[in-house]
């Protein structure tokens, strides 16, 4: 069973920042949380992860609230291409428990 | 540098067979990850390994099994085929040591079950 809870879909349009929020409120000291897209028929995508800091590197940037019990993927200016299901997943590297939940369908307009 | 390569892509049983997919990670990548998912729906974590050991499986029953091999390169087998098992099977590796949950997906094997 995944650990975290996303909105099942969310809007955006072109070249405005995209917000996608997951909850982890069951989160352990030691689970990291990892973020993935899935575009339509390919294998996903490794995106960004982190532990307690907020993360950034040049596909976007995580955000984890103090508590650790949040965390929101930012795209600073959304493309057409980054239509695709977002997954949020948290695991820690002892047992390495990579289960994805349902995601969040990003569709990004014109 | 390659990818995840997968083989075969595409493939067609009957129920009652078996199958065997196949996964070479990137160079350098000890762990190896198997995922189910079916037409329409999430993926589902199937089977983890790292130098050579099951370290992980998800809730398939046992006709799903797999193993990976000392170049790191692992099999998925599927015993006594059904229906539902009709899926793409997505393998990933990941990189030895601090970054294990950075993982890297092939494209799949698609099964079809008839």
């Amino acid at each position: 069973d995944a650990k975290t809870t996303q909105p099942p879909s969310m809007d955006c349009a072109e070249g405005r920042a995209a917000n996608l929020p997951c909850n982890h409120s069951t989160i352990s000291g030691n689970e990291y949380v990892y973020w993935y897209r899935q575009i339509h028929s390919q294998g996903p995508q490794y995106i960004i992860h982190g532990l307690k800091n907020n993360e950034t590197n040049e596909m976007a940037s995580l955000i984890i609230t103090e508590d650790r019990k949040s965390s929101t993927l930012i795209l600073a200016h959304a493309t057409l291409r980054d239509t695709a299901v977002y997954y949020c997943i948290v695991s820690s590297r002892d047992n390495n428990d990579m289960r994805f939940g349902a995601g969040t369908r990003l569709t990004v307009k014109p | 540098e390659a990818g995840v390569t997968q083989s075969p892509t595409h493939l067609i049983k009957t129920r009652g067979q078996q199958v065997t997919l196949r996964c070479s990670p990137i160079s350098g990548h000890t762990s190896v990850y198997w995922y189910q998912q079916a037409l329409g729906l999430g993926l589902q974590f199937l089977l983890w390994y790292d130098e050579g050991e099951e370290r992980n499986r998800g809730n398939f029953p046992p006709r799903f099994s797999g193993r990976q091999f000392p170049n790191y390169s692992s099999e998925l087998n599927v015993n006594a085929l059904e229906l539902e098992d009709s899926a793409l099977y997505l393998c990933a590796s990941s990189r030895p040591g601090t970054n294990t949950g950075e993982l890297y997906f092939g494209e799949g094997s698609r099964l079809t079950v008839l």
